[in-house]
């Protein structure tokens, strides 16, 4: 069992927006501004798409935007298209050094 | 552009150490703004962080391993090294490393991932 948890599965039609969600408590997610979201396709390693909550890394497209309230953060992926098919993880730093990862969530355009 | 490659035995006998090293190339360990560090992922599951170092030798383990977990650098050359004692079939997983921001732990830079199977 994670100790973030995420929907394992969403699903959207080119050009929707889906938004994914990662929940963990006051003592991660909550208690710091320090929420990051990975992309990783089959066999290959995870993509950094968001830091610090909502902060995108050179490079990867505006489509991408991240959010939290509370003990939950959230991924958006507007005007999906095809190639935005992939696993995609939260992670969290924990306190005392320590970093969470969610379970994953796999998103497919429909 | 930094770059990590793993390299290490890809077959590890049970209640053996696993053993693992992560190059790094095209940038310095010596960054007070970085840890590295080592991340792992059971086929077909999600990743589990396995601890970080800092370049000063300061380590930082998940709580859930770290009876079991060594983790050292090496800044002369360049490369860290991850030791997984008492390993059994569950230690079965791709072995990352990476470099982590050291405010947020958020990690731009990921090795390509090596796969340890733990098995007779």
């Amino acid at each position: 069992q994670s100790a973030l948890t995420q929907p394992p599965s969403a699903s959207g039609s080119p050009g929707q927006s889906v938004t994914i969600s990662c929940t963990g408590t006051g003592s991660d997610v909550g208690g710091y501004n320090y929420v990051s979201w990975y992309q990783q396709y089959p066999g290959k390693a995870p993509k950094l798409m968001i830091y610090e909550v909502s902060k995108r890394p050179s490079g990867v497209p505006d489509r991408f935007s991240g959010s939290k309230s509370g003990n939950t953060a959230s991924l958006t992926v507007s005007g999906l298209q095809a190639e935005d098919e992939a696993d995609y993880y939260c992670s969290s730093y924990g306190g005392s050094n320590n970093l969470l990862f969610g379970g994953g969530t796999k998103l497919t355009v429909l | 552009q930094l770059q990590l490659q793993e390299s290490g035995p890809g077959l590890v006998k049970p209640s053996e150490t696993l053993s693992l090293t992560c190059s790094v190339s095209d940038g310095s360990m010596s960054s007070s703004g970085y840890y590295w560090g080592w991340i792992r992922q059971p086929p077909g599951k999600g990743l589990e962080w396995i601890g970080s170092i800092y370049y000063s030798g300061n380590t930082f383990y998940n709580p859930s391993l770290e009876s079991r977990v060594t983790i050292s650098v090496d800044t002369s050359k360049k490369h860290f090294s991850l030791k997984l004692a008492s390993v059994t079939a569950a230690d079965t997983a791709v072995y990352y490393c990476a470099r982590l921001a050291y405010y947020g732990d958020s990690a731009a830079y990921w090795g390509q991932g090596t796969l340890v199977t733990v098995s007779s």
